[in-house]
Formats: C-alpha cells, structure tokens, sequence
C-alpha cells in the first residue's frame, strides 16, 4: 500500500503570501490530520478532517485553514504568510473511526517564509 | 487540559547500552499514549502504542513501554542500542472520549549513540 504523500515536500515564500499544501492519504483513510513542527514550539496540532468535515482543530489563528475532498485528499491552506509561519508541516491519516487508530504520516513539507 | 512532558532534551548512550527516554502525561482521565520516531528529514514512524490491556507495550525495532497509571508515566525502553536508532523520540497522548486524530506531542528527545 502506498504511504501518505504530501506535495510540494518544499517551499520558499515571502511575507504577505498565501500558500496551498497538499496530502494524499494513505487508500481506504478517511482521517487526515495537520501538525506544525518548529523548532521552539514543537509538534502542534492544526486540525483533522474525516470525511470531508473539520472534526478537531486546535489552537492556530483562522489564516489556517484547511479543507477534504471525497477522495479523502486533504489540502491546507496559509493566508498573510508570517515569519513564523516557517516550519515542517506534516499530514496523517487514519482510518478515524476509533481514537486508538494508527496515524501515519507522511514526510512533510518544508515551508521557508522570508 | 492534556499535556505530557519529556524528560530530557537530549540522551546520548553507548552502542550496546540500554535506551531510557522518560515521558509524563498529564491528565485527568488515562489517554492512550504512543511512541514515535522521526529519522532526519522524515516524517514520524510509529513505535508502539497503549490502548487498553497489557500495561507492557511491545513494539518495533526491540522497543517497549510500559504504562504506569499510578506514575502517570509510559517510558521507552530498549535493552541494547545500536547505531542505528539514533533519531528523535517523540511520545504523545490522545483523549479517549475523542474519535478523532488529535496527537498531543511532548518536545521530543533526541537520542545519540555512541560507537
């Protein structure tokens, strides 16, 4: 079976832009989840969608935001792009039907905000 | 609000020593708890994970925990390192009222070894 693969897997943009990431999960998956991984702040949370709804979300202002399609693919989306908005964004998927459910990540992609 | 903390940024041991990587949650209810691993320039590889049953977790590449309610604390464990586990570890918790795939991450360990 084919893993979760993201696109681009790296990015430069500047100030002021807005930028889409994609994620494919893994065939059958109906959840997939987002995280920002910085070095300071660590892994964090952005939000899951399971079958095409927003089921959690955490704690990032609204230029997150993120969408599914019924083919599960998943796309998020950075409007007004800060600084500190660069970071390592990795999607996972599961199937999403008990919280004990395997997520599997895909590589993630590198976001450079200058 | 669930959190879970790792104890020490950063362990070095010696090819053939044993891996300890400590991790506390805190939380109200016991969440399930999970192990992962991140090798350079990769995304996150699951090691184990606890659900309910056994406290003694088993999982790949000879790693194990065990969930310790009274301790709050799901440690991992390997009895020999090799070279080739260098990487960060990172332990995380989700809420067991909560279907969805919500991971809270600690800050990671980054784990050396030594030849």
């Amino acid at each position: 079976k084919a893993g979760v693969t993201q696109t681009p897997r790296y990015l430069i943009k500047t100030r002021g832009q807005q930028v889409t990431l994609s994620c494919s999960p893994i065939s059958g998956h109906r959840s997939v989840s987002w995280y920002q991984q910085t070095p300071g702040q660590g892994l964090q949370f952005l939000f899951e969608y399971f079958s095409e709804t927003q089921r959690n979300k955490g704690n990032f202002p609204g230029r997150f935001s993120g969408r599914q399609f019924s083919n599960s693919r998943s796309e998020m989306n950075v409007s007004t792009l800060e600084l500190g908005d660069s970071a390592l964004y990795l999607c996972a998927s599961s199937a999403g039907v008990l919280g004990t459910d395997t997520q599997y990540f895909g590589p993630g992609t590198r976001l450079t905000v200058l | 609000a669930q959190s879970v903390t790792q104890l020490g940024s950063h362990v070095s041991v010696s090819e053939g020593a044993l891996v300890l990587l400590r991790c506390n949650y805190s939380s109200s209810v016991p969440p399930y708890l999970f192990w992962y691993v991140q090798y350079p320039n990769q995304g996150l590889q699951l090691l184990l994970k606890y659900t309910t049953g056994a406290t003694l977790v088993k999982g790949i590449n000879g790693f194990e925990a065990e969930f310790k309610k009274s301790e709050t604390s799901f440690h991992l464990t390997k009895p020999s390192a090799h070279m080739s586990d260098a990487a960060e570890y990172f332990c995380a918790v989700s809420d067991r009222y909560n279907q969805g795939g919500k991971l809270i991450f600690g800050q990671g360990t980054e784990l050396s070894v030594k030849p």
